[in-house]
């Protein structure tokens, strides 16, 4: 375990739905990282969060949109999906230290249908 | 364009030999490191290695930087069953504000008994 969490761990919903995903981590860690896995590709970063504050947005499309309430939670909501968002999302921490390692929760595998 | 490609994209190896995959980049790096990860599920932080270091140690798992190839390799030494896992090189870019990384598509590696 890396001490971060994501639920749900599959989701399958429809182009019309709104759901979210959530990431909770017990690191204590102040960045916070939405990554966007899909079949033989690199990851793709999304957004990044460092104290609680959103400090980039990786062009990602409006229907996506995240949340960090606080220092141990990140959200990310979706709207209006299209069948290309199908993929792994990931969420990562990384400690004090700009240049430190990530650590990574095990990912929501999303279906859009 | 990424900035990191592993090679090869996949691999397959018996138990007990050696695996060696390799990674290139194109920019300036603080750091290079490795991650695995196991069939849908999170990246796992394996190794870090800094612009100023040349080689490290970890168990079985060794791996070298040439910054002026800009290239890294990851060996993992009497490979196991267990090994099996998709390999990702990540950099954090000399020019990457908020500790971001940039990731490889990955190696596949698969380790038969």
């Amino acid at each position: 375990e890396t001490g971060v969490t994501q639920t749900p761990r599959h989701l399958v919903m429809g182009m019309t739905n709104k759901k979210s995903l959530k990431c909770e981590q017990h690191l204590g860690h102040n960045a916070m990282y939405w990554y966007k896995q899909s079949a033989k590709k690199p990851l793709e970063l999304m957004f990044v969060y460092n104290f609680k504050e959103q400090t980039e947005n990786n062009s990602v499309p409006s229907r996506f949109s995240p949340e960090c309430p606080n220092s141990s939670h990140l959200f990310l909501h979706l709207h209006t999906l299209q069948p290309e968002d199908s993929a792994l999302y990931l969420c990562a921490t990384r400690g004090d230290g700009t240049y430190n390692e990530q650590f990574f929760g095990p990912g929501t595998r999303l279906t859009v249908l | 364009s990424q900035q990191g490609e592993e090679d090869p994209q996949a691999l397959s190896i018996q138990e007990g030999e050696n695996a060696t995959m390799n990674c290139s980049y194109k920019t300036s790096i603080n750091n290079l490191q490795w991650y695995r990860q196991n069939s849908g599920r999170g990246l796992v932080h394996l190794i870090l290695i800094r612009s100023n270091e040349r080689e490290k140690h970890s168990g079985r798992l060794r791996v070298t930087l040439d910054t002026s190839k800009k290239s890294s390799s990851l060996l993992i030494t009497a490979s196991r069953a267990a090994d099996t896992a998709s390999y990702f090189c990540a950099t954090s870019r000399t020019t990457d504000s908020w500790g971001k990384l940039q990731f490889g598509a990955g190696t596949q590696v698969v380790v038969t008994p």
